[in-house]
């Protein structure tokens, strides 16, 4: 069973304004999240983390909200910039173990 | 309905041992991959393969040897293993090669890998 799911695999979104890409989770003992970020012929690099004590985490342009009631975190990027266009994974881990990925979405950032 | 499946999840085992880790997709990608992780964050590529063919062989080792009968498997084999393989190696498929910008990645669950 996919106990991380990113359900948009696209998203395209004009230079400037907020991206916003989605994950949902259906393990509850989650208690550590990341987003990754992938270019075409790397590995995915971490981006930021949150873990399930809190709601937010902020890293420059760069924010991660968690609703542990919805099982579902985001990351939004404001402002977007064409630099961000790649894949972005979500990923989750209960206790530092166990980690499971998302399949990803790949952000197009328009100029 | 498992997409990426590894085995074991778990493997526990002592230095100088020989051992496999195996990898199946049944998503009919075309390309497979094995990422070593060892920290909490990092996520590092060790190799790929295309259709059989290996692709990509970044600085590792050479007791890891990947091994691809087909293209919906590609294992892991270990010889002669130190310490410093402890880490969570996850296996991962895409449709597209490793260039590919449009290429999602479906990762496994990971084997947990100690060595003692």
């Amino acid at each position: 069973d996919q106990q991380v799911k990113q359900n948009s695999p696209s998203l395209s979104v004009q230079e400037g304004r907020i991206s916003i890409l989605n994950c949902d989770y259906t393990n509850s003992m989650f208690d550590y999240f990341l987003w990754y970020k992938k270019y075409p012929a790397e590995g995915p690099t971490f981006l930021i983390s949150i873990s399930s004590i809190k709601d937010k985490n902020e890293d420059g342009r760069f924010t991660v909200f968690l609703n542990k009631s919805a099982k579902h975190l985001s990351l939004h990027i404001v402002p977007s910039q064409p630099g961000d266009s790649a894949v972005y994974f979500c990923a989750a881990s209960a206790f530092g173990n166990d980690m499971r990925f998302g399949a990803g979405t790949r952000l197009t950032v328009k100029p | 309905d498992t997409a990426v499946s590894q085995t074991p999840k778990y493997l526990v085992t002592q230095m100088g041992n020989d051992k496999s880790i195996k990898c199946e997709q049944n998503l009919g990608h075309d390309t497979m991959y094995w990422y070593k992780q060892d920290s909490k964050k990092f996520l590092k590529i060790m190799f790929s393969y295309n259709n059989k063919e290996l692709i990509i062989n970044e600085t590792v080792p050479n007791r890891f040897s990947p091994k691809s009968p087909d293209k919906a498997h590609l294992n892991l084999h270990i010889n002669s293993l130190e310490l410093g393989d402890s880490a969570v190696y996850f296996c991962a498929s895409s449709q597209g090669g490793w260039g590919n910008a449009n290429s999602l990645q479906h990762f496994g669950d990971g084997t947990r890998l100690s060595i003692l």
